[in-house]
């Protein structure tokens, strides 16, 4: 069965450190977001993309990069680990324009961060 | 720009009881896609509708109920005889077809319902 994996799913890091979050996705999807959860906030993007070399930047991109070298994965680093960047992310793809449900995000289980 | 307000924080029902999860909207296209998402205890995000904005059409899924009002911009959810299983954050979103086509989602902030035996 088709999927989208996320690991690490639990890390505890040291602030200033670089994180690198994978998610891996088999759907074939063409779109792929990450998220991320904090209580009082919802869900909020991070970052986006569209395609293979595709990315966008979301509502709160600022310390997080993205890169898009292949469909299936869309890794996503915190090039120097914030306390402010404790939080849940999650991973979510979607087929893409021109497919039935196209903008229907699937979520991977999550990824909880701890920055010390 | 496009926003999701789920001013419902928490609610807390009995078993059995109804309860509507409210959901207002802004944007300025006449073309976006309502969702609604229900994340469990566990974790996950589990989704649970997608509705057009030209399809207004009330929907009915069991004990799950949808009503959209352009009107009013709401999206609203209900729950009929809730069970203890329905207990989950609850997360209304909207995606605006923009220029291009625009398929990312914006979130409301979630309400939480517990539902007490």
């Amino acid at each position: 069965d088709a999927e989208i994996t996320q690991s690490p799913r639990h890390k505890i890091t040291e602030t200033g450190r670089q994180v690198t979050l994978a998610c891996h996705q088999t759907w074939n999807h063409n779109n792929m977001f990450w998220y991320r959860q904090d209580l009082g906030h919802g869900l909020r993007l991070i970052h986006y993309s569209y395609g293979v070399h595709d990315t966008n930047k979301g509502e709160v991109s600022d310390g997080y990069s993205v890169s898009r070298s292949n469909t299936e994965d869309l890794p996503l680093t915190l090039e120097s680990a914030a306390s402010s960047q404790t939080s849940v992310y999650f991973c979510a793809s979607s087929p893409g324009l021109g497919v039935a449900g196209a903008n229907v995000l699937t979520f991977g289980a999550g990824s909880r961060l701890t920055v010390l | 720009a496009q926003k999701v307000t789920q001013a419902q924080t928490e609610i807390s029902v009995v078993e059995k009881e109804d309860v509507t999860l409210d959901c207002v909207y802004e944007t300025r296209d006449t073309t976006y896609y309502l969702f609604w998402y229900k994340q469990p205890p566990s974790g996950e995000l589990v989704f649970l509708i997608r509705r057009n904005s030209f399809d207004e059409q009330n929907e009915i899924s069991g004990r799950y109920s949808w009503n959209f009002q352009k009107s009013t911009s709401s999206f609203n959810f209900t729950i009929t005889a809730s069970q203890v299983v329905d207990s989950a954050v609850y997360f209304c979103a909207l995606s605006e077809e923009g220029q291009g086509g625009s398929e990312k989602l914006v979130f409301g902030k979630g309400t939480k319902l517990t539902v007490n035996p």
